[in-house]
């Protein structure tokens, strides 16, 4: 498994307003994955897009992945408050295990 | 849906003392994760277990180890606690086929506080 880099590493936007983060990876993989994490508690696995997917929708949720690019994008449209936690991706290859980078950690400013 | 469990939430210990977190995985969940999370750090994996067995080992001190019951759930032992040692310790589970392109699913962690 290898890490993935988020970025920004903050950002900080109005309640309602659209969230945007990145996250780049150096190899191949069989998926990517995107967790939240409110402060001090556990990761919860938001999304998982494989490699063999572009986009896919969950909720207020739309995740992209550009496998030529290594990139995958994940967006929170009309943001609240309650958002506001780190979000971290993971990209998923051989093996169970995830490895963390160090996240976005979004602000959402009601 | 039963979640995993991890006791205890939080612990203190003095430098040098020893100390034990536990997991209990989703029911059927066959594989079990250890992450450590020091303040203001990302999640860093520390050793997993498939089966039983140990499926993959991380950044994890000699000072600590780890092993998972017939039961399924985990525990990790860590002996000789540093003030560094310091840290939210999260464990996961998945189901094992699920493990090699799944999501994980976490418990709330256990915080440890050495004094």
């Amino acid at each position: 498994s290898q890490q993935g880099e988020e970025d920004p590493q903050a950002l900080s936007i109005q309640e309602g307003e659209n969230a945007t983060m990145n996250c780049s990876y150096k190899t191949s993989i069989n998926n990517l994955q995107w967790y939240r994490q409110n402060s001090g508690r556990g990761l919860v696995h938001l999304i998982l897009i494989r490699s063999n997917e572009r986009e896919k929708h969950s909720g207020r949720l739309r995740v992209t992945l550009d496998t030529s690019k290594k990139s995958s994008s994940l967006l929170i449209t009309a943001s609240r408050a309650a958002d506001t936690a780190s979000y971290f991706c993971a990209p998923g290859g051989q093996g169970g295990k995830l490895i963390f980078g160090q996240g976005t950690e979004l602000s959402v400013k009601p | 849906a039963a979640g995993v469990i991890q006791s205890p939430r939080h612990l203190i210990k003095e430098k040098r003392e020893t100390a034990t977190l536990k997991c209990y995985p989703i029911p059927r969940h066959d594989t079990v994760y250890w992450y450590q999370q020091g303040p203001g750090q990302d999640p860093q994996f520390l050793i997993s277990f498939y089966e039983k067995m140990q499926s993959d080992k991380g950044s994890i001190p000699d000072r600590f180890s780890a092993q998972q019951f017939s039961d399924y759930h985990s525990e990790l032992n860590m002996s000789s606690l540093e003030l560094g040692d310091s840290a939210l310790y999260f464990c996961a589970s998945s189901w094992g086929r699920e493990a090699l392109s799944g999501e994980l699913f976490f418990g709330e962690g256990s915080r440890l506080t050495v004094l």
